[in-house]
């Protein structure tokens, strides 16, 4: 069974960071990439960003590019997302969710979600 | 960015009625080199997170009831759902995965009456 199993809220100062992290079971890490989106408390939802396992590589929203940097751990099959400079702004539940296969030419839907983890910027 | 727009933000039926919902996109979502319309519908629950229903604009994921039809091609996109059920309560949202930054629009909230 495919898992993604993030960790839990945080409380976090305005101008700190906050990594969160997204450890998945149940298939080959490497083999899908995985996608990061925010959902500001009552709204839609935004695509951050999303990561290649095997090779690391990258794609950004410009909208989050300087705010969130996405990083995987391959021995441990999970993949991390740090915020950073942290503002109001960036209150929201963040998901990670798996795409496609990394090898394909082309996208995918995210067919596996996280729970969500709830990241509160307050002094 | 492709621009996703969904209407109605809100509507509220009974069990049983059938329920569309629609979701446009700013362009094409139709990839000619595979005829596959790159949108996908998700099913969010209070408290929980997004589901994926239907994905390549009709095709149903796995253990999703057919009470759930997707439709529609190019920029023009329909969720349909057969009976309404109560457990259908939920916020929908469409999502376009032909071209990064992926998009989606904004929901359209069930409510059961």
């Amino acid at each position: 069974e495919v898992q993604l199993q993030q960790s839990g809220p945080e409380l976090v100062k305005p101008g700190a960071s906050v990594k969160i992290s997204c450890k998945t079971s149940g298939y080959t890490f490497t083999e899908y990439t995985m996608h990061w989106v925010k959902q500001s408390h009552g709204k839609s939802l935004e695509w951050i960003g999303g990561i290649n396992p095997n090779n690391g590589g990258t794609s950004y929203n410009q909208k989050f590019k300087g705010k969130a940097t996405l990083t995987v751990d391959k021995s441990s099959s999970t993949a991390y997302m740090e915020l950073r400079s942290l503002t109001s702004e960036d209150s929201a539940v963040y998901y990670c969710a798996r795409g496609g296969i990394t090898t394909a030419l082309y996208y995918y839907a995210m067919d596996y979600w996280g729970q969500g983890t709830s990241v509160t910027v307050s002094s | 960015d492709i621009v996703m727009s969904q209407s109605p933000s809100s509507l509220a039926v009974s069990v049983g009625e059938k329920v569309t919902m629609s979701c446009k996109s700013s362009q094409s979502l139709l990839y000619s080199s595979n005829q596959k319309n790159y949108l996908a519908w998700y099913q969010q629950k209070p408290g929980q997170s997004p589901k994926l229903l239907i994905y390549w604009a009709s095709t149903r994921e796995s253990g999703v009831p057919d009470r759930f039809t997707g439709s529609g091609s190019g920029t023009d996109f329909t969720l349909t759902i057969s009976s309404v059920k109560a457990e259908d309560l939920a916020v929908y949202y469409c999502q376009q995965y032909y071209s990064y930054p992926f998009t989606f629009g904004s929901g359209t909230k069930l409510e059961i009456k």
